[in-house]
């Protein structure tokens, strides 16, 4: 079946840009992290989805992220102002409800501010 | 915050060699998950652990969750060039149902002939 999918895989943009990621989990998980990796280091939490609503956004860096999740499917995390220590790859992850639940990552969006 | 650290950083085996990260936490963990990521790939869930003192075995692979619950290790025997990649530890507190996955900080796996 079909896995984790993020749009685009690559995003170039420059500093002061607005951009947006999407991430499609697989069908049937409720619940859908965003986590940010940068080379070298593990993978650092952003937010957590419940459905449609943010469970837990204390990952988020500052107000220029913003994620959202309007159907309980497909989420969309915007970067505003985009600077150049936003450079990372963007990771999505869903699993089943309950946060026990192994964590289903898709392959990521490599975001570049230059 | 919550800190979560691996050790080693990095390390470099001949294939046959056993391998072990150790994952260490600061702050007491409700369970502990372990991912595997290749390079140039995503982080694979490899397993969960959730008692104190609990140990798992998954073919070559031995995980350990510590009796304190705040450290836990991984174990390869007998490595393979299959192994190669970068081993993570995640770990969740017992702050309510709405509790984060902390991602350690990762051991590089580099397994030759």
């Amino acid at each position: 079946g079909a896995g984790v999918s993020q749009t685009p895989s690559n995003k170039v943009t420059e500093k002061g840009k607005y951009v947006e990621l999407r991430c499609d989990p697989i069908s049937g998980h409720t619940a859908l992290y965003w986590y940010r990796q940068s080379l070298g280091q593990g993978p650092e939490f952003l937010i957590y989805f419940q459905g449609t609503g943010a469970a837990d956004d204390s990952g988020l860096p500052n107000d220029r992220f913003f994620a959202v999740r309007p159907e309980g499917s497909v989420s969309t995390l915007k970067i505003q102002r985009t600077e150049r220590g936003d450079s990372a790859v963007y990771l999505c992850a869903s699993s089943l409800i309950g946060q026990d639940n192994e964590q289903f990552f898709g392959p990521g969006t490599r975001l570049t501010v230059l | 915050g919550q800190q979560v650290m691996q050790i080693p950083q990095y390390q470099h085996v001949q294939e046959g060699e056993d391998f072990t990260t150790y994952c260490n936490s600061s702050t007491t963990l409700s369970n502990i998950q372990w991912y595997k990521q290749r390079p140039g790939g995503h982080p694979v869930f490899l397993i969960q652990l959730v008692k104190s003192g609990e140990v798992k075995k998954q073919k070559r692979l031995t995980f350990q969750f510590g009796e304190a619950k705040k450290n836990s290790s991984l174990h390869i025997t007998a490595t393979q060039t299959t192994d190669v990649g970068t081993y993570f530890c995640a770990g969740r507190r017992n702050t309510g149902t709405a509790s984060k996955l902390t991602f350690g900080t990762g051991t590089r796996l580099q397994v030759t002939l």
